[in-house]
């Protein structure tokens, strides 16, 4: 176990829709990323916050958002939802911006866009 | 041509057999480079990561990375049935702000 929580664990929803997925990082943990795993791209990183602000962007699509609050739980809002949005989504965490390279991950989120 | 490039197998082996897992990279600024295992349907775990160029050894796992060559290996030792996963490289720069650019992964199957 990581020390990384998210839920839920599994969304199914329509296209079209909206959802929101949630990240607690371990516990004294700053920064907070989000990824994307999907069978064709693999795992791509989206964004990431530090300390409640963005500090670096991937390739993240527009429809997509994400947030770090003053608990330092990270939430990641998707709309307009496609079927290619289907895929696993992780959220990471590390103790400090400098240590992107020591990053613990969550169990994921499954989301299934029918 | 992707920046990293990882074989995704799969990969069989015997229980108790070396195991070597590679990747190779494009990116010449690169300076950690990094392990994860992986389960099926599970988050990645990190293995073990290494700084710039050298030798890891963590148990029965050794990193390597050759930065000349830009190439990055992991060695399992006496690989054992509980190794069966999917091993991601990941690399990153250095100060902070960085994204992990991931391989795509190699499956492994140690069988008994």
């Amino acid at each position: 176990d990581s020390g990384v929580t998210q839920t839920p664990k599994h969304l199914i929803t329509a296209t079209g829709q909206r959802v929101t997925l949630r990240c607690s990082p371990r516990s004294g943990d700053l920064s907070v990323y989000w990824y994307q795993q999907s069978l064709d791209q693999g795992l791509q990183f989206l964004i990431q916050y530090y300390n409640g602000e963005e500090r670096a962007k991937g390739n993240i699509l527009e429809r997509f958002s994400a947030q770090q609050f003053p608990d330092l739980h990270s939430e990641l809002n998707l709309s307009s939802l496609e079927l290619g949005d289907s895929a696993l989504y992780f959220c990471a965490s590390s103790a400090t911006s400098g240590r992107d390279h020591e990053q613990y991950f969550g169990p994921g989120t499954r989301l299934t866009v029918t | 041509q992707k920046e990293v490039e990882q074989d995704p197998g799969p990969l069989s082996v015997p229980e108790g057999a070396i195991v070597s897992l590679n990747c190779t990279y494009s990116n010449s600024a690169f300076q950690y480079f990094m392990w994860y295992r992986q389960y099926s349907r599970k988050g990645p775990e990190l293995l073990m990561y290494t700084y710039s160029s050298g030798n890891k050894e963590d148990g029965r796992f050794t990193a390597q990375v050759d930065k000349s060559s830009k190439y990055i290996s992991l060695f399992i030792r006496d690989s054992q049935p509980s190794d069966s996963a999917t091993y991601l490289c990941a690399m990153t720069l250095t100060g902070g702000g960085n994204k992990l650019t991931f391989g795509t992964g190699t499956q492994l199957k140690v069988e008994l």
